[in-house]
């Protein structure tokens, strides 16, 4: 089992629409959690930190459920500028060695 | 945007060859990290350095080296390139856990 899965999708969306990523770690040590973005062929950006009672930075929302090892991001009323993919990246406990996923490509179409 | 560099952006080589992918950032960053990232596959950390005169091996088995005689500069250097070397090389820094890309370096080992 990969240390941290994600759908790799693609989601395909209209302008408007809302859409939701998951993606579950198997590290129960793991401590802190990220979601970055990375457009074709361009190195990743951090989107968001992931907080424990979750957080919200414009049109996103990021989740985390411990007991349940996954995290969540809730992207609103979507723009064609979203279309991206969206890596979940999680930091091994007491360290600052993150494990990325594979991402999830999201693509917002008109 | 972050102030971290990589040169060559892309380098075709042919077999056999040494070579040294450049990679320097000016935020006065502690630690450095070095990916591989095959297209639409996630990245897969390949050596990181915690300090000046530290490096370390990531996850993934690779063949090349790495140095850290200056905070600012992380070279990673081939020996000796092989065609299973083709691959998009990123380097990134954080003084926590945020981490800043480098743009990659694109190698093609022919």
């Amino acid at each position: 089992r990969k240390e941290v899965e994600q759908d790799p999708g693609p989601f395909n969306v209209p302008e408007g629409a809302t859409v939701a990523f998951n993606c579950t770690y198997s590290n129960s040590a793991s401590q802190s959690f990220f979601w970055y973005r990375q457009d074709c062929r361009k190195e990743p950006k951090l989107l968001m930190s992931v907080y424990s009672s979750g957080n919200e930075d414009g049109r996103f929302t990021a989740q985390l459920n411990r007991a349940s090892q996954y995290i969540s991001l809730l992207i609103r009323d979507s723009k064609l500028s979203d279309s991206a993919t969206y890596l979940c990246v999680v930091n091994r406990g007491g360290s600052y060695i993150p494990t990325f996923g594979r991402g999830t490509s999201l693509i917002v179409h008109p | 945007e972050a102030d971290i560099y990589q040169t060559p952006r892309y380098l075709v080589i042919g077999t056999g060859k040494k070579i040294t992918l450049e990679c320097s950032q000016t935020m006065g960053h502690d630690k450095m990290y070095w990916y591989q990232q095959d297209p639409g596959m996630e990245l897969h950390l390949i050596h990181y350095s915690y300090g000046v005169n530290s490096t370390e091996k990531g996850d993934l088995s690779s063949e090349s080296t790495v140095s850290r005689i200056r905070t600012e500069h992380f070279p990673l250097t081939l020996e000796s390139a092989r065609p299973s070397h083709t691959s998009q090389y990123l380097c990134a820094s954080s003084l926590k856990e945020t981490q800043y890309f480098g743009p990659g370096t694109r190698l093609l080992v022919l």
